[in-house]
């Protein structure tokens, strides 16, 4: 009965490819959020949607593109990898503004 | 711009210790959240405790109480009764009402010695 599941939960790929990171909720929420945390545990939002819609896009080179087919559904899709890239993503939902639910987390290494 | 620090990198406490973390945070909004995250060696981020800045009661959960000073801007995390599944990291959070933006401090890392 997993909440918040994401796929893979490891990612290793060389620089230049484009890759994508799924994520699902089963929580019946309408908000999703990509984060990213760097190798100092440095935990930072990306990108948020509430029923399809973009509501938070922060600082993040366009190479970075989040996709929502519908609310149960968050991806993020990576063009041209680099070495920088080298983090864990984490997805999470919420109702609303409320509590928000983290997935496992996605360790993603650029060789 | 709302920032959230946590001057503590690491901390150890044995078991069955008392153990508090810090947690301070800027802003110039009344209302707001404050919680705490456990991030444990396997990477979940797991929701510890919630604090609604208008409640001026403290909140717990069983082991876990903070200590929030609004005055000072202080929202410490105090973990009573320390056990081996407590070593995790710890990352203070604050939410503005009606936002969706969660800011984490740095994290402590915390290490439950048995």
């Amino acid at each position: 009965d997993t909440a918040v599941s994401q796929t893979p939960k490891y990612l290793v790929t060389q620089m230049g490819n484009d890759k994508s990171i799924k994520c699902e909720q089963n929580l019946g929420h309408d908000t999703m959020y990509w984060y990213k945390q760097d190798s100092k545990k440095f935990l930072k939002i990306m990108f948020s949607y509430n029923n399809k819609e973009l509501i938070i896009n922060e600082t993040v080179p366009n190479r970075f593109s989040p996709k929502s087919p519908d609310k149960a559904h968050l991806n993020l899709h990576i063009n041209s990898l680099e070495l920088g890239d080298s983090a864990v993503y984490f997805c999470a939902s919420s109702q609303r503004e409320n509590e928000q639910y983290f997935g496992p987390g996605t360790r993603l290494t650029v060789t | 711009a709302q920032t959230v620090t946590q001057s503590q990198p690491e901390m150890s406490v044995q078991e069955a210790e008392t153990v508090t973390l810090s947690c301070t945070y800027d802003t110039s909004e009344s209302n707001y959240y404050l919680f705490w995250y456990k991030q444990p060696p396997s990477r979940q981020m797991i929701l510890v405790i919630r604090q609604e800045a208008y409640k001026q009661q403290n909140a717990t959960e069983n082991r876990f109480s903070v200590n929030f000073q609004k005055a000072a801007k202080s929202f410490s995390l105090k973990i009573s009764d320390s056990q081996l599944g407590d070593t995790a990291m710890y990352f203070c959070a604050f939410r503005m009402d009606s936002s969706y933006k969660l800011i984490f401090g740095s994290g402590t890392r915390l290490l439950v010695r048995p």
